[in-house]
């Protein structure tokens, strides 16, 4: 049973382009979070999801920021017209419904704007 | 909004001794609170859970106490090793059996040497 996957490991963005990160969860598990990590700070919950639904997303900011997470395939954070603020960790997490305190990180994504 | 502090940020021991970290928080006590070890480049790995109604919880050389009353927990390493050297996260787990999302502390540097 493979783990959390994220993809890319590594994204390098210039200013105003957009980034895309991917997240597949675990086999079995329908909920996926976002959370973020900024250098020097801790991790921060962003939002989440369930398929095809977004559940919260009370730690989004309210612009250029958008996740979603299909009926098939991975979820999805994309970021538009990234600014250097952006560059962080961004790590996904999964959880089997019923047992949302079993919550199984991915590697991350470390987004750098330049 | 809740808050949580882990007092140090970085910890140094010798090897064989017990590391013991802390984690401060403010407001309600949460459901669930919960232990991760990080390493560099790495998502955060689950350790373990402790229940607002449970005051202590063992696993193999870990320990965690939960004090609702001075609203901490207490982390130990036990007979600590060089391996141990990491980042340990507290987070509080908010929501339910279906839902819930974790706030996390700043992190302890744990360092441990030979």
């Amino acid at each position: 049973n493979a783990g959390v996957m994220q993809n890319p490991r590594h994204l390098v963005r210039r200013r105003g382009q957009e980034a895309r990160l991917r997240c597949s969860p675990m086999k079995g598990h329908s909920h996926v979070y976002w959370y973020r990590q900024l250098p020097e700070e801790g991790l921060k919950f962003m939002v989440y999801l369930q398929k095809e639904n977004i559940i919260d997303e009370s730690g989004m900011p309210k612009e250029r920021f958008s996740a979603e997470f299909p009926k098939e395939g991975p979820s999805i954070l994309r970021i538009q017209q990234v600014v250097r603020g952006d560059s962080a960790a961004y790590f996904c997490a999964s959880s089997p419904p019923e047992r949302a305190t079993e919550a199984f990180f991915g590697q991350g994504t470390r987004l750098t704007v330049v | 909004s809740q808050k949580i502090e882990q007092n140090s940020e970085a910890l140094n021991i010798q090897e064989g001794k017990t590391a013991t970290l802390t984690c401060n928080y403010t407001n309600y006590s949460p459901a669930y609170l919960q232990w991760y070890r990080q390493d560099p480049g790495r998502g955060p790995v689950f350790l373990l859970l402790i229940r607002e109604n449970e005051k202590e919880k063992r696993k193999e050389r870990l320990k965690v106490t939960f004090d609702t009353t001075l609203k901490q927990s207490l982390f130990h390493i036990t007979a600590s090793q060089p391996a141990d050297s990491a980042t340990y996260l507290c987070a509080l787990f908010t929501g339910g059996t279906s839902y819930g999302k974790l706030t996390f502390g700043q992190g302890t540097i744990l360092t441990v040497h030979p």
